[in-house]
């Protein structure tokens, strides 16, 4: 099955700074790559995602980039904020049957930022 | 965007009970409903998929038995943790998936057993 791989587990930037996060992926089937934040006790939310047929995906300070021959994708964050503190986790659809394919999710990141 | 919804948001159970967690798509319909469970700190892990109409499908390690599944209607499925014990204490959250991969993700029910 699939398995994803994230790091850091934990990162602190000044505020203004940039963030990155960073993912690998071993089924090279998988073609869907979310990213999720997710502040304490509550639902994971989703924030960016990328397909396969993409290398990068830019939605104002938030960026993905997605590397499928090396099978790993990175979120960016820019001009970070103290309220983008949380835990952030990214996301591989598992390839398989049918048509609701199930999601593995990276060990998630800490981000801290710090005024 | 789609609406999932848990219930309860918390529960505290004596050990040895059984506990009922309810999820529910609000406004679409869904045949597939994905149930994890996240320990303090750690990461979403997938516990089962709830189908609609059948048995659900557990993971690995998942014992069917204890986290018993019933996906009774397009828009509900319940997990039950039968004979909890604290081991069990955890962050159970369902999603459920629209358009084939993305998925919305219900508020999450904290367990705490005693």
């Amino acid at each position: 099955g699939e398995n994803v791989e994230q790091h850091p587990s934990t990162l602190s930037v000044q505020e203004g700074d940039s963030a990155v996060i960073k993912c690998t992926y071993s089924d090279s089937a998988s073609n869907y790559f979310p990213w999720y934040k997710q502040e304490l006790g509550k639902r994971p939310q989703l924030i960016i995602d990328i397909r396969s047929n993409v290398g990068e995906k830019k939605d104002q300070r938030i960026a993905v980039t997605l590397n499928k021959t090396a099978k790993h994708f990175s979120l960016h964050i820019t001009e970070t904020q103290p309220e983008d503190s949380a835990v952030y986790f990214c996301a591989a659809i598992k390839a398989g049957s049918g048509s609701a394919r199930q999601l593995t999710f990276g060990s998630g990141t800490q981000l801290t930022v710090l005024p | 965007g789609a609406v999932v919804s848990q219930h309860p948001s918390w529960v505290i159970c004596k050990s040895g009970t059984s506990v009922k967690i309810e999820c529910r798509s609000l406004d679409f319909q869904a045949t597939t409903m994905f149930w994890y469970r996240q320990f303090p700190k750690q990461s979403l892990m997938l516990m089962a998929t709830s189908n609609e109409g059948s048995k659900a499908t557990y993971e690995q390690g998942v014992e069917k038995d204890k986290f018993l599944i019933n996906h009774a209607s397009l828009t509900l499925s319940t997990l039950t943790v039968t004979s909890a014990h604290p081991e069990d204490s955890s962050f159970y959250i369902c999603s459920a998936p629209v358009g084939g991969n993305e998925q919305f993700f219900g508020p999450g029910t904290r367990l705490t057993v005693l």
